[in-house]
């Protein structure tokens, strides 16, 4: 079963704007991650948030991760067209599978 | 190659046929992982492998699904006798201790038609 749930399903905003997508989880991590696809393909890993972490930042990402609610953010700033995109976040226990959310699937309009 | 790479692209097979999928992960990961992704869904764990040690193969679905990774490198997927709900596209990924295994590469994935 998943174990991430990503908020909203669906996301659409104006180029230069800025997305903010949530991501809730059930069970103790030791991280959580987030990833991208693009056109239903592979993923690329964006941003890595330890336990002991509470922000974490990587050029116009910004991650946040509050273990008592069990919850995640990703915030895009300024916004373009190439971050179209479908965002997960997964969360992990080192060298072991990763449990992915259903993911958001962000359209930037130009 | 620099990535992880995945054949064929694409496969279209009709229903109760064996299909095999190919995963050459980056040179020197031991880490290796099959996801499977359904149409508009997140990614489903179905098996891991590292090192030597015997693979964690909770995520596998049914006794038609099977891998194997020989000498430590590239791993084959095999579903036996297709039905139409094997349909999803399978990415195959892997990872290493110098990224702390947490990143995982992925491949760009080989979208499984069954017809």
């Amino acid at each position: 079963s998943q174990q991430g749930e990503e908020d909203p399903q669906a996301l659409s905003i104006q180029e230069g704007e800025n997305a903010t997508m949530n991501c809730s989880y059930k069970t103790s991590i030791n991280n959580l991650q987030w990833y991208r696809q693009n056109s239903g393909r592979g993923l690329v890993h964006l941003i890595l948030i330890r336990s002991n972490e509470r922000e974490k930042h990587s050029g116009r990402l910004r991650v946040t991760l509050d273990t008592s609610k069990k919850s995640s953010s990703l915030l895009i700033t300024a916004s373009r067209a190439a971050d179209t995109a479908s965002y997960f976040c997964a969360t992990g226990q080192g060298a072991q599978k990763l449990v992915f959310g259903q993911g958001t699937r962000l359209t930037i309009n130009p | 190659g620099a990535g992880v790479s995945q054949s064929p692209s694409n496969k279209v097979t009709e229903k109760g046929k064996d299909v095999e999928l190919r995963c050459d992960p980056i040179s020197g990961h031991t880490a290796l992982y099959w996801y499977r992704q359904s149409l508009g869904q997140g990614l489903e764990f179905l098996i891991y492998f590292q090192g030597n040690s015997a693979p964690d193969k909770s995520g596998l679905p049914s006794d038609r699904f099977s891998a194997e990774r020989t000498g430590g490198s590239v791993s084959t997927l095999t579903i036996q006798r297709t039905q139409q709900e094997d349909s999803a596209v399978y990415l195959c990924a892997s990872s290493s201790r110098t990224s702390d295994w947490n990143e995982q590469f992925f491949g760009p994935g080989t979208r499984l038609t069954v017809l």
